[in-house]
């Protein structure tokens, strides 16, 4: 089954909004929790990423907040831009292993 | 810092061909991954080598389907008597494998295989 699952497929917000994306994931030995950026044809790139060490971190206007005892993780995105429209891509990692296991991903719009 | 290089960008292969599939990781980076993106199954991972020693090839079809690492500076995935299924964009990725960076992974471009 999906070790790490995204639940919305798409997501669609105007321009200035704040937006939330959102991460479950089931093994707990996951230490390392990460969310990429994919433009079409383009490959991923890494956006934000937190350890399990602690439950917040803040890259100007992206925020991912960390649930551990939840098993879930979000990306927060704040006064959101057309420049943002892309697909995100979640992904955690166990410290025994650098390996990632991936979402499969929530294609954002944002409408000017 | 080149990034990540994969070659080629596009191959065309008719059914039942071998495709062979090149990637640089970036230099210095101990850790070099392959994974297989499809618009219904995402990206999936395929197999990853750690200091050129095969590490977790789970992902990875049992048949036709091998990758080698001979060298820090390049690994091959390689494809035999490819299918129509086999189509997708196939990325590399390469990490440093050290302390808080390690799993900080950095694609490279992708090469698209069209199976015809």
């Amino acid at each position: 089954g999906q070790q790490v699952k995204q639940s919305s497929p798409s997501l669609t917000v105007q321009e200035g909004g704040i937006l939330i994306l959102n991460c479950d994931y089931e093994n707990d030995m996951f230490d390392y929790f990460a969310w990429y950026k994919k433009y079409p044809d383009n490959s991923p790139t890494l956006l934000i990423s937190v350890r399990s060490n602690v439950d917040k971190r803040e890259d100007g206007r992206f925020t991912v907040f960390l649930n551990k005892s939840g098993k879930h993780f979000s990306l927060h995105i704040t006064a959101s831009q057309p420049e943002d429209t892309a697909v995100y891509l979640c992904a955690a990692g166990a410290s025994d292993n650098s390996k990632l296991i991936w979402g499969l991903g929530t294609s954002l719009v944002v409408n000017p | 810092n080149a990034g990540v290089i994969q070659t080629p960008r596009h191959k065309v292969t008719g059914k039942g061909q071998e495709a062979t599939l090149w990637c640089e990781p970036i230099s210095g980076h101990s850790a070099v991954f392959w994974y297989r993106q499809t618009i219904v199954q995402g990206l999936e991972f395929l197999t990853y080598f750690r200091n050129q020693a095969p590490i977790d090839d789970s992902g990875m079809p049992k048949e036709r389907f091998s990758a080698q690492m001979p060298n820090q500076s390049h690994s091959t995935l390689k494809i035999q008597s490819t299918q129509p299924q086999d189509s997708a964009v196939y990325l590399c990725a390469s990490s440093s494998g050290l302390g808080r960076s390690s799993y900080e992974q950095y694609f490279g471009p992708g090469t698209r295989l069209t199976v015809l």
